[in-house]
């Protein structure tokens, strides 16, 4: 149990053009999903809080208008990259709490997304 | 703010040896910290997690880790290493007291074991 995927898995873009990636717990409701950035050999870096029906809360030096989240059901979370440049590329990582969990709850991670521009 | 320091980047160990793969934490109050285990090309996955009580943790695949609140130390352990615990492990809290919902983590650290 406790699955979440993501989609796509890997995607290459042009710079100047908007990437969307889909987060998905496939066997439970998630009030709140989390959105990572992990950079070659780094840490995973928190990028934005995300609660099903409510705008997400972003961390200090993300910028909201940059990737916009939509956290539209129990089960889907998307992050869309708008006007990807070089810099963007990283890996991508959701992960998802289940409904009612505390914060003391594990959270369960998808397998990320690698995303190129180029 | 929290932090979390893996001073390794990567611990060798023969198969069927001890193993330990150390973390450090700080925070403001009290944390909520956990190990993840990271496979080539796939997400992470739950080893364990200290909220309260007993300071030493069972989790798994025979991982256990040992909160040190003196030391601000999540140590995880392994009495005796598998080939296939070959990974990358992240240690990762969270400030009991509240600000960012989401998790600090390590840098990581690769453990490789060696037949």
């Amino acid at each position: 149990g406790a699955v979440v995927s993501q989609h796509p898995s890997r995607v290459i873009c042009k710079s100047g053009t908007s990437v969307k990636i889909e987060c998905r717990s496939l066997d439970f409701q998630a009030t709140t999903m989390f959105w990572y950035r992990q950079f070659p050999k780094q840490s995973l870096m928190l990028m934005a809080t995300s609660n099903e029906g409510s705008k997400a809360t972003y961390e200090q030096g993300v910028e909201k208008d940059k990737f916009l989240i939509n956290h539209a059901s129990l089960t889907l979370s998307t992050l869309t990259v708008t006007s990807a440049h070089p810099e963007d590329s990283s890996f991508y990582i959701c992960s998802a709490r289940t409904s009612g969990g505390s914060s003391y709850n594990e959270q369960f991670f998808g397998p990320g997304t690698r995303l190129t521009v180029l | 703010a929290q932090s979390v320091a893996q001073p390794e980047d990567q611990v060798n160990v023969a198969e069927g040896n001890p193993l330990t793969v150390k973390c450090t934490y700080s925070v403001s109050g009290n944390p909520y910290l956990f190990w993840y285990v990271q496979y080539p090309n796939r997400g992470l996955q739950f080893l364990l997690k200290y909220i309260t009580g007993d300071n030493l943790v069972k989790g798994s695949y025979g991982f256990e880790a040992e909160f040190n609140k003196s030391q601000t130390s999540f140590h995880l352990k392994k009495p005796s290493a598998l080939v296939s615990d070959s990974a990358l492990y992240f240690c990762a809290v969270r400030d009991r007291g509240g600000g960012a919902d989401g998790l600090t983590f390590g840098k990581g650290t690769h453990l490789i074991i060696q037949p």
